[in-house]
C-alpha cells in the first residue's frame, strides 16, 4: 500500500529557512499536500502541488517535488515562532474511488529565538 | 470564509456505548471523510462518502463504523460498540478541489 515518511523533528532559530522533507512511495499520486497542525487543533491545509509540477511558490512557502525521486519536500522562509507546529504532508492518487489522503508521520518544526 | 465544524469537541464514553460524531460539511461540498489519529500516530483514513453512499474505506472502517448524511448538510459518523482502542481524534473533512478539515473530535473511550 501507499506509504509516507517525514523525519520527526526540526529544530531551527526564528530568521533562518526550514526545510521539511518528505518521500512516498505510491507512484501514482496527483497531488502532494502540505498541512499544518497546531496543538490542540486540527489540520490547516497550507499548499500543495500537482505532481507534473516541480516547483510552486507561495509566500514563505517553497515546494520542490522531485518526482523521480519520490520526494518532496516544504521550505519556509523567514521562519517565525508562529510557525512551530506539526507539518505533515499527504498525497492523494489514483488507487481508490475516493481520493483519501494518506499521511506521513508529522514533522514537529521547533522555532527558537 | 466558509468552514468545517465538528460537534462536540470532546466526547467522554463508556466501552461498550454507541456514539456519533456530528460534522457540517463547507455548503457546496460534495465529497465527505472521516479521518481519525490516535495519540501520536499518523493521521489515517477511515471513510469517503460521495453521493449518498460509501465510495472507499479503510481495513480500520469495519463493521462497528457506519456513515449517514441525514439531511442536506450534517455528516455523521457512529460507532456502535466503542472500545479503548477507539480513543482518538476523529476529523472531519469536505472536498471540492482540496480537502478542507474541520478542527476534530476528541473521543476518550473509558
Amino acid at each position: 500500500g501507499e506509504d509516507v515518511e517525514q523525519s520527526l523533528f526540526l529544530s531551527v532559530r526564528e530568521g533562518d529557512s526550514s526545510v521539511i522533507n518528505c518521500t512516498y512511495t505510491d507512484s501514482s499520486s496527483t497531488y502532494l499536500y502540505w498541512y499544518k497542525q497546531e496543538p490542540g487543533a486540527g489540520l490547516q491545509l497550507l499548499t500543495y502541488i500537482f505532481s507534473n509540477m516541480d516547483m510552486k511558490q507561495d509566500q514563505r512557502l517553497t515546494v520542490l517535488l522531485n518526482k523521480k525521486d519520490k520526494h518532496l519536500s516544504l521550505r519556509i522562509a523567514d521562519t517565525q515562532t508562529g510557525d512551530s507546529a506539526i507539518y505533515f504532508c499527504a498525497e492523494t492518487g489514483l488507487t481508490g474511488g475516493g481520493n483519501k489522503l494518506t499521511f506521513g508521520t508529522g514533522t514537529q518544526l521547533k522555532v527558537e529565538l | 470564509e466558509p468552514e468545517v465544524t465538528q460537534t462536540p469537541s470532546h466526547q467522554v464514553t463508556q466501552m461498550g456505548q454507541e456514539v456519533i460524531l456530528r460534522c457540517v460539511p463547507i455548503s457546496n461540498h460534495l465529497y465527505f471523510y472521516w479521518y481519525r489519529q490516535i495519540l501520536g500516530q499518523k493521521v489515517e483514513f477511515l471513510v469517503s462518502f460521495y453521493n449518498n453512499e460509501i465510495s472507499e474505506k479503510s481495513e480500520i472502517f469495519d463493521d462497528q463504523f457506519s456513515v449517514e448524511r441525514p439531511d442536506g448538510s450534517n455528516f455523521t459518523l457512529k460507532i456502535r460498540s466503542t472500545k479503548l482502542e477507539d480513543s482518538a481524534m476523529y476529523f472531519c473533512a469536505s472536498k471540492d478541489n482540496e480537502q478542507f478539515f474541520g478542527p476534530g473530535t476528541r473521543l476518550t473511550v473509558l
